[in-house]
């Protein structure tokens, strides 16, 4: 079946440190991906997405490149602030109105 | 307006109240989605209305009833709740395929007393 995994922290870094979130997923077909982040007390906001291999996605200095050869979605940064202390949700759309979201990572950025 | 509004962000109700919940967007967008989150979990998929028709149903239990009385407006009708239901509900909304991706709204905090 379709599935999404990502590491799940939680992740604590120092600000202005690189971030890497690694996320893969298993699916039948093309899916398209997305990365949601979710800040304290709040609902879930598209961060970024990409539909189909080789496309990037960026969105406030995050990127993520669809990599079909390695079922991949890596969410980078290349430095952080601590307003991006959060949850990050990798996840997946393969049929016409279901996402499927991986566990969640927590992110942590101490000044 | 590129906002899901959801309404109340907070809800107390003991497990013999019926309750509501209520969502609207004004994007004009044709799908309308109803999640479940738990403390430190994904959320988890409820309801989806395309066209203001049911389109999913992920086996959620009778005690959850959704309504969707227009294009904007999505309801999620609470009756003898269990405790293990409190949780954040999310709704969404999509102009077209998921591949478009979601626009959520900001929740409704359940608690079930």
């Amino acid at each position: 079946g379709n599935s999404v995994t990502q590491m799940e922290g939680p992740v604590t870094l120092s600000e202005e440190a690189f971030l890497t979130i690694n996320c893969t997923y298993t699916a039948t077909g093309y899916p398209s991906l997305f990365w949601y982040v979710q800040y304290p007390g709040e609902g879930l906001q598209l961060l970024l997405k990409a539909t189909k291999a080789d496309d990037k996605g960026s969105n406030k200095g995050f990127e993520a490149t669809y990599r079909k050869e390695t079922t991949s979605f890596h969410l980078e940064k290349g430095s952080v602030q601590v307003s991006d202390s959060a949850v990050y949700f990798c996840a997946l759309a393969t049929s016409y109105d279901k996402v499927i979201f991986g566990p969640g990572t927590s992110l942590s950025v101490i000044p | 307006d590129t906002e899901v509004t959801q309404t109340p962000k907070h809800l107390v109700m003991g497990m013999t109240n019926k309750k509501s919940l209520k969502c609207e967007q004004h994007m004009g967008h044709r799908a309308m989605y109803w999640y479940k989150q738990k403390a430190k979990k994904p959320p988890e998929l409820m309801f989806v209305y395309s066209y203001e028709k049911l389109s999913i149903n992920e086996s959620v239990p009778s005690r959850f009833s959704p309504e969707c009385p227009n294009s904007s407006l999505l309801n999620l009708h609470l009756h003898a709740l269990q405790p293990e239901d409190s949780a954040l509900y999310l709704c969404a909304s999509s102009s077209g395929t998921v591949n478009y991706g979601y626009t959520f709204g900001s929740g409704t905090r359940l608690t079930v007393v």
